[in-house]
């Protein structure tokens, strides 16, 4: 079954221990991205992955890092986390082109994440 | 002013009826347009997209793209209880930088 998988989709933390989300699609897919929802707020993108070793900012960066070592891999890491980011993440993949159906993002079934 | 802006609602219809979800965006140079809906715990999952200017339909859904006025709408027919859900607008800009810009937004009821 073609998806996105996230790990893990429940997580209690405290400040300022590290921990990473991970994102895995086995779909062949070139772009993956982690978005955050927050009530009010919608999906703010937090980092995206055009490629295998190529990363950027999205809208909300701060305090976040990723890396695509391989293609089916883009995990989120939180190397120092703060109560401002509680809120429920997800990573999300999609084929990548100028042709009808690209960029259609599949999305995985979200981590909710809460800093004490 | 947000790129991309929905009316959060919640829009109450009954069953049966049109349901009318709008969508507005910022940038001309958007190419591409997309609804999904998300029920609530639950990811977002695509309900279609459009490219060109004018309707599109899938079943009981259309969607509706003006580019001059920057806005793209989505129509649901007959609608059901089980279509209560948040329909996010997503918008892709055409500088390749990201992939999509979403809405916040806006919670459809359906009365049974």
């Amino acid at each position: 079954e073609a998806q996105v998988t996230q790990n893990p989709r429940y997580l209690i933390t405290v400040t300022g221990k590290k921990l990473t989300v991970t994102c895995s699609q086995n779909m062949n897919h070139e772009y993956m991205s982690w978005y955050r929802q927050d009530p009010g707020l919608g999906l703010r993108q937090i980092y995206y992955s055009m490629n295998v070793e190529v990363t950027d900012k999205g809208d909300v960066p701060e305090g976040y890092k990723v890396s695509r070592k391989e293609k089916r891999n883009f995990p989120l890491i939180l190397e120092s986390p703060s109560p401002n980011q509680t809120s429920l993440y997800f990573c999300a993949s999609s084929p990548w082109g100028g042709y009808s159906g690209a960029n259609v993002l599949t999305f995985g079934a979200g981590s909710r994440l809460t800093v004490l | 002013q947000k790129e991309v802006e929905q009316n959060s609602g919640p829009l109450s219809v009954p069953e049966g009826a049109i349901a009318s979800l709008n969508c507005t965006y910022s940038d001309r140079g958007s190419q591409s347009f997309f609804w999904y809906r998300q029920y609530s715990g639950k990811s977002p999952e695509l309900i279609m997209f459009i490219y060109s200017n004018g309707d599109k339909e899938d079943g009981r859904f259309t969607a509706q793209l003006n580019k001059a006025s920057q806005y793209v709408s989505l129509l649901i027919r007959d609608s059901q209880p089980s279509d209560s859900a948040t329909y996010l607008c997503a918008v892709r800009l055409d500088t390749g930088r990201r992939a999509l810009t979403f809405g916040s937004g806006t919670r459809l009821q359906v009365q049974p």
